[in-house]
Parts: structure tokens; C-alpha cells; sequence
């Protein structure tokens, strides 16, 4: 199994592009988040979903889109990238059947000038 | 709103020293807590889930353990060494999301 795998490692965008980060887990898990890591803030929460077609809102929602249309793949759409947005990126998949222990990926590191 | 503090934040021992590296949060009423490591510019590996109605986990050197009533746990390290050199993050679950302390970075010296 390749576990959670994310693209792209690295990435420059200028203000107000759009870009999407992709996600994708080959462990069947019907759980999926993504998370941003800032210096000093930790890990937050900004979408998740709980099965295809089910998505909600974590702590940092705003700036962002997801869509779940399939079990294995989870991507994160920044519809006009600010500089705040610059950040690491991380994705995770659980399994309720593992007491949602969170498996992440390797992350993508954003840089938006 | 969970919050999770983690306690201190920055810790250097000699090799061969235990470590102690605690973690608490506000809303008791959790489902589970995971420890996790990090290592510079690298994403988070697991190293210990805690269910709710478990008290301790261990795993080789490993060993931690969750007072959920007093929102505490604590991540038992023995015998470090310098490969143990990393951020050490604790996460809560509940309500199919994952809150996290801001971390302790560890450094072990040889």
C-alpha cells in the first residue's frame, strides 16, 4: 500500500491564481481531512469528509473547496490564492474501524508571493 | 471549542535521560488522543492511540498514558536517544475531527 500520497510536494502561486491540491489514499478509508501547519499555530482543521458525496467545514474553511467524489481521492481547491494561504499542507485518511487513528500524507508546502 | 496545550514547548535532554512530555485539553468528552512525531519538513508519523475507555498505551520505549476526567496525557520516552529528536504532537477526536497542540520539540543530545 502507498498509504496517503499527495501532489504536489512543493508550490509557487501568485496572488489570485487557482490550484488545486490532490489527495488520495489506496487503504479504502472512508475518512479524509485536510489540515494547514502554520509556525506557532499547529495543525488546523479546514474540510473534511466522512464517505463519497459528504463533506463539512472544519476551523479554516474559508478560501477553500472540496469536493469527495470517490473513496480514495480527496482534493483541496484554493479558488484565489492569497498570501495568507502560504502554508504546509497536510492530508489524512482513518478508518472507523481503527478508532479513526489518522494516517497522514507527506504534505505539499505552498508558497503564494 | 477544544484546545490543546502541550507543555513545554521546547525541552533538551542528555542521552540515556527519560522524557516526559505532557499534553491536556479542555473538553474531556473525547473519543480517542494520538501522539504523533514530526520531523523537520517531513509529515506526521503516529506513535500511540489512546481510546477513550483505555487508560495507557506502550509501544517498545514507548508509553502513554490518558486521565481523561483531568484532560491530560502524558508520552513516556525511556532511555532517549539523539534519533529521537523530533516534534512530538497530541491530538483529541471527537465529533470526526482532530484538534492539536502546537507541539514540544525535543532535542537529544549525544
Amino acid at each position: 500500500n502507498a498509504g496517503v500520497t499527495q501532489t504536489p510536494k512543493f508550490q509557487v502561486l501568485k496572488t489570485g491564481q487557482s490550484m488545486t491540491l490532490q489527495c488520495a489514499q489506496d487503504m479504502n478509508h472512508e475518512y479524509m481531512s485536510w489540515y494547514r501547519q502554520d509556525p506557532g499555530m499547529g495543525l488546523r482543521l479546514i474540510h473534511y469528509s466522512v464517505g463519497a458525496g459528504i463533506t463539512d467545514q472544519g476551523e479554516v474553511p474559508n478560501g477553500y473547496n472540496v469536493s469527495r467524489s470517490t473513496t480514495e481521492d480527496f482534493p483541496l481547491r484554493l479558488l484565489s490564492a492569497a498570501p495568507s494561504q502560504t502554508s504546509v499542507y497536510f492530508c489524512a485518511s482513518s478508518y472507523w474501524g481503527q478508532a479513526y487513528e489518522q494516517y497522514f500524507g507527506p504534505g505539499t508546502r505552498l508558497t503564494v508571493t | 471549542k477544544q484546545e490543546v496545550t502541550q507543555i513545554p514547548a521546547a525541552l533538551s535532554v542528555p542521552e540515556g535521560e527519560n522524557l516526559v512530555l505532557n499534553c491536556s485539553f479542555t473538553d474531556s468528552a473525547i473519543y480517542n488522543l494520538q501522539w504523533f512525531r514530526q520531523d523537520p519538513g517531513k509529515g506526521l508519523t503516529s506513535l500511540l492511540l489512546i481510546q477513550s475507555s483505555q487508560r495507557e498505551q506502550t509501544s517498545g520505549r514507548l508509553n502513554a498514558s490518558l486521565d481523561k476526567s483531568s484532560g491530560r496525557s502524558t508520552l513516556y520516552i525511556a532511555a532517549s536517544q539523539p534519533g529521537d529528536s523530533a516534534t512530538y504532537l497530541c491530538a483529541v477526536w471527537r465529533d470526526y475531527k482532530l484538534s492539536f497542540g502546537a507541539g514540544t520539540t525535543v532535542t537529544v543530545r549525544a
